[in-house]
């Protein structure tokens, strides 16, 4: 079975500081992996999504992929109290996309 | 571009009624669309795919008796829940493909519906 897992948080962090989101999947045959800002009531929105190995920046988020261990993260440098969301990891397999349960985060004024 | 919408964005029924909630895409054709189901502090759980002009493809555990989806135009797919119970309470969220667009395998998403079922 497929799964992508997510620690639930909530990751509290102070306003400028760095949040980092980590996300492990089970699936070597995953092919590109995503994350998504999701407000309390709302749809995902897509942040950003990466499918080599390495870093990939956009603005004040960073994607990082290690497909040796199975592991990506998301970086938010400079947190505002707006990026206070929960955030969800999802892999891609062809047209399915499989999705953690999330994590919070908090950022603090 | 690729907006996706839905209607109703809540809609609250009595049990044993049926319910239908649409998905549209609004600035371009959708090759697939998908029906996904987020219950409170859960991820999305993809129920069904669908493919324009052919039947969708449902998830282990999803009953396609009871989750109909029609996906009957590049623009348009419907989900009905039929005999609601209060148990199909759960937001659901559709989100939209293109094979011919830029990102072919890029989900746009809905904004998603409330149903609440008494």
């Amino acid at each position: 079975q497929k799964e992508v897992e997510q620690n639930s948080g909530p990751l509290s962090v102070p306003e400028g500081a760095i949040a980092s989101l980590n996300c492990t999947y089970s699936d070597r045959g995953s092919q590109s992996f995503f994350w998504y800002r999701q407000y309390s009531g709302k749809s995902p929105e897509l942040i950003m999504f990466i499918y080599s190995n390495g870093d990939k920046e956009d603005g004040r988020f960073t994607a990082q992929l290690n497909k040796a261990s199975q592991y990506v993260s998301l970086l938010i440098r400079d947190s505002q109290p707006s990026d206070s969301a929960t955030y969800l990891c999802a892999v891609r397999r062809y047209s399915t996309l499989t999705f953690g349960k999330g994590t919070m985060l908090l950022v603090s004024p | 571009g690729a907006v996706v919408s839905q209607h109703p964005s809540r809609v609250i029924c009595k049990s044993g009624t049926s319910v239908k909630i649409e998905c549209r895409s609004l600035d371009f054709q959708a090759t697939t669309m998908f029906w996904y189901r987020q219950f409170p502090k859960q991820s999305l759980m993809l129920m069904a795919t669908s493919n324009e002009g052919s039947k969708a493809t449902y998830e282990q555990g999803v009953e396609k008796d009871k989750f109909l989806i029609n996906h009957a135009s590049l623009t348009l797919s419907t989900l009905t829940v039929t005999s609601a119970h209060p148990e199909d309470s759960s937001f659901y969220i559709c989100s939209a493909s293109s094979l011919t667009s830029g990102s072919p395998y890029e989900q746009f998403f809905g904004p998603g519906t409330r149903l609440t079922v008494l």
